[in-house]
């Protein structure tokens, strides 16, 4: 089992709905937990950080964490072409001083 | 402008020549990483270091070697490179190593290809 999966999609949707990305983890102690965006040949940028349990919403943006579950989402209103890219979601394992990444899943958002 | 630099963003060798990417961050963060990204693959890590002086292997180390003898500055070292080392790597910085909820900051990223 990965310790951090992700649907690799293209996950399309129309330009104005909501985006769901999802995230599952395999190490139940695992403490922090973000969401980066990568555009294609790009560097990754941090745009959502969480580790409690419920949301956590930044502008268009909410970050969703359930630990019980071991998924993390993130979910972005209001879709614009410009959030098309690849979300990379990564998980902090429990007594490690790193972060261990997905393989990240592509939207694409239809103008 | 809080940044992590890394140089060059493109490099062509040939196998076996010893090459150096050089990553510096202005941040002053005590943790710097190197990460490899392939397709399909995602971001694998290579090597991390926690302080000056003090490194340690990621999930990828063969073939590399890092050195932090000052703060900002984390250089990859591909000693003789091969052509399964061709990829698109990222140098990352952050105050802790991903604890606390603090993130990384990424370099530019290093496009090499060994031939």
């Amino acid at each position: 089992q990965k310790e951090v999966e992700q649907n690799s999609g293209p996950l399309s949707v129309p330009e104005g709905a909501i985006a769901s990305l999802n995230c599952t983890y395999s190490d139940r102690g695992s403490q922090s937990f973000f969401w980066y965006r990568q555009y294609s040949g790009k560097s990754p940028e941090l745009i959502m950080s969480i580790y409690s349990n419920g949301d956590k919403e930044d502008g268009r943006f909410t970050a969703q964490l359930n630990k019980a579950s071991q998924y993390v989402s993130l979910l972005i209103r209001d879709s614009q072409p410009s959030d098309s890219a690849t979300y990379l979601c990564a998980v902090n394992p429990r007594g490690y001083q790193k972060v261990t990444f997905g393989t990240g899943t592509k939207l694409q958002v239809i103008p | 402008e809080a940044q992590v630099t890394q140089n060059p963003r493109y490099l062509i060798t040939v196998t076996g020549k010893k090459l150096t990417v050089t990553c510096s961050q202005n941040m002053n963060h005590e943790y710097m990483s190197w990460y490899r990204q392939d397709p399909g693959l995602g971001l694998r890590q290579i090597y991390y270091s926690m302080n000056v002086e003090v490194t340690d292997k990621g999930d990828v180390p063969e073939g590399y070697k890092v050195s932090r003898k000052e703060k900002r500055n984390f250089p990859l070292i591909l000693e003789s490179p091969s052509p399964n080392q061709t990829s698109l790597y990222f140098c990352a910085s952050s105050p802790l190593g991903g604890t606390g909820g603090h993130g990384y900051t990424f370099g530019s990223g290093t496009r090499l290809t060994v031939v």
